[in-house]
Formats: C-alpha cells, sequence, structure tokens
C-alpha cells in the first residue's frame, strides 16, 4: 500500500515562509503533487513533481526528493487567503489501475 | 467555475436509505475520481473510471457503487446509509487515464445522514 506523512497543522505570520514537508512510502511512484483545500472549498491543483528538484510557480514551490521519498512545498510571501489545508498526493500506477492516494493534510493557519 | 459539475450541493437523508451523486467531468476529460473526505480528513479514494470503464477501485464498501455512461457523465450510488457514512464526496476528472498530473475538482457534494 502507500502511506503518506505530513504535518497536521502549521502556523506562521503574514509575509513569512513556510515550509511543509511530505514523506512517502509507495510503490510503483510517478509523481507528487500538491492541493490546496480552503475550508468547505474543492481541493485546487498547485504543483506536480515527477523529477527531482525545485519547481516554482509563483509565491509557491515544491521540491522533490526520490531518493528520499520526500518532498515539499514551500509558500513565499505569506497572505491571510493562503490559511487553508494543503495536501500532498502522490502518483501510482498499478496492475490494477492508477489514481493519486492523498495524504492526511496539513492545516496552515497565517496570523497577522 | 472549475468546469467539473455535481449535484446536489448538499444532501440530507436518514439511515438505510439509498441516495446517487452525479458528477459531470470538465470538457474533454475522460477520467472520472470519487473521493470521500470526512471531517478533518484527508482525501479517500473510492474508484475510478476512464471513458466508461471501471480503472481502478479504493476502499469502497460493498454498499457503494458507481458508473460512467457515454456521455461522461458519473454516477455515485450510496445505499444502506450509515451514519458514518456523513462526508463530503468529491468528484475529480482529468484528461488522461492516468490523472497524475493534475485533477480538476468539483465542488463536492455533503451528504448528512441523520
Amino acid at each position: 500500500g502507500q502511506s503518506l506523512e505530513q504535518p497536521s497543522e502549521v502556523t506562521a505570520v503574514e509575509g513569512a515562509i513556510v515550509q511543509i514537508n511530505c514523506t512517502y512510502q509507495t510503490s510503483g511512484f510517478y509523481g507528487l503533487s500538491w492541493y490546496q483545500q480552503h475550508d468547505g472549498g474543492a481541493p485546487t491543483f498547485l504543483s506536480y513533481n515527477a523529477l527531482d528538484g525545485l519547481e516554482e510557480t509563483g509565491r509557491f514551490s515544491s521540491f522533490l526528493s526520490r531518493s528520499d521519498s520526500y518532498g515539499y512545498l514551500l509558500l513565499q510571501e505569506l497572505q491571510m487567503k493562503d490559511s487553508a489545508s494543503y495536501f500532498c498526493a502522490v502518483r501510482v500506477d498499478s496492475n490494477a489501475g492508477n489514481m493519486l492516494t492523498f495524504g492526511g493534510g496539513t492545516r496552515l493557519m497565517v496570523k497577522p | 467555475d472549475s468546469g467539473v459539475t455535481q449535484t446536489p450541493k448538499h444532501l440530507i437523508t436518514a439511515t438505510g436509505q439509498r441516495v446517487t451523486l452525479r458528477c459531470s467531468p470538465r470538457s474533454g476529460d475522460l477520467s472520472v475520481y470519487w473521493y470521500q473526505q470526512s471531517l478533518d480528513q484527508g482525501l479517500q479514494f473510492l474508484i475510478q473510471y476512464y471513458n466508461g470503464e471501471e480503472r481502478a477501485k479504493g476502499n469502497i464498501l460493498e454498499r457503494f457503487s458507481a458508473q460512467q455512461f457515454p456521455d461522461l457523465h458519473s454516477e455515485l450510488n450510496l445505499s444502506s446509509l450509515e451514519l458514518g457514512d456523513s462526508a463530503l464526496y468529491f468528484c475529480a476528472s482529468s484528461s488522461a487515464g492516468t490523472g497524475g498530473y493534475g485533477y480538476t475538482f468539483g465542488s463536492g457534494t455533503r451528504l448528512t445522514v441523520v
């Protein structure tokens, strides 16, 4: 089976930088994705890493190390609207099919 | 609007009843995925369909079933409902069978079983 570990909660102040880590144990790993979900809302896609290294999209960056089964999401210049839950997810292909398996989510609280 | 349409948005029903949740994927997307999210929990994969055929199954209860129709919309049927089935049910779609690159989620159906 697959398992993903991420912190349950992170608190940071507006304007700061925060890093949300994700470690995973999977078979047939193809890539690591990140999703943002505001309370009561739908998850929205943020980023995807298939190869080692850093991917940058505006204030958000995502990193992957396949050898360490580890990735992180970096949020810079935090804004109040960044308060949300962030989920890492691994893409796994198997004989049974393919899908994303999500971690339990990290609730980010941004304080003024 | 993400382009993935889920109906109804809210559903309140009694234990033992049966409900059907509907999902229309984003135009052009062939894959549909169903996920369950209980209060303050992560997203649990239920089932995937690709172009009308079941592709993958997760921790879906035998009381639950799904199908994808020729027009690519999908329905998730939940029967003999229990209090523990109360959750947000999300549908997501992607353009490829693999779906790993990026899902587009619908706004979800909030099911409350009383």
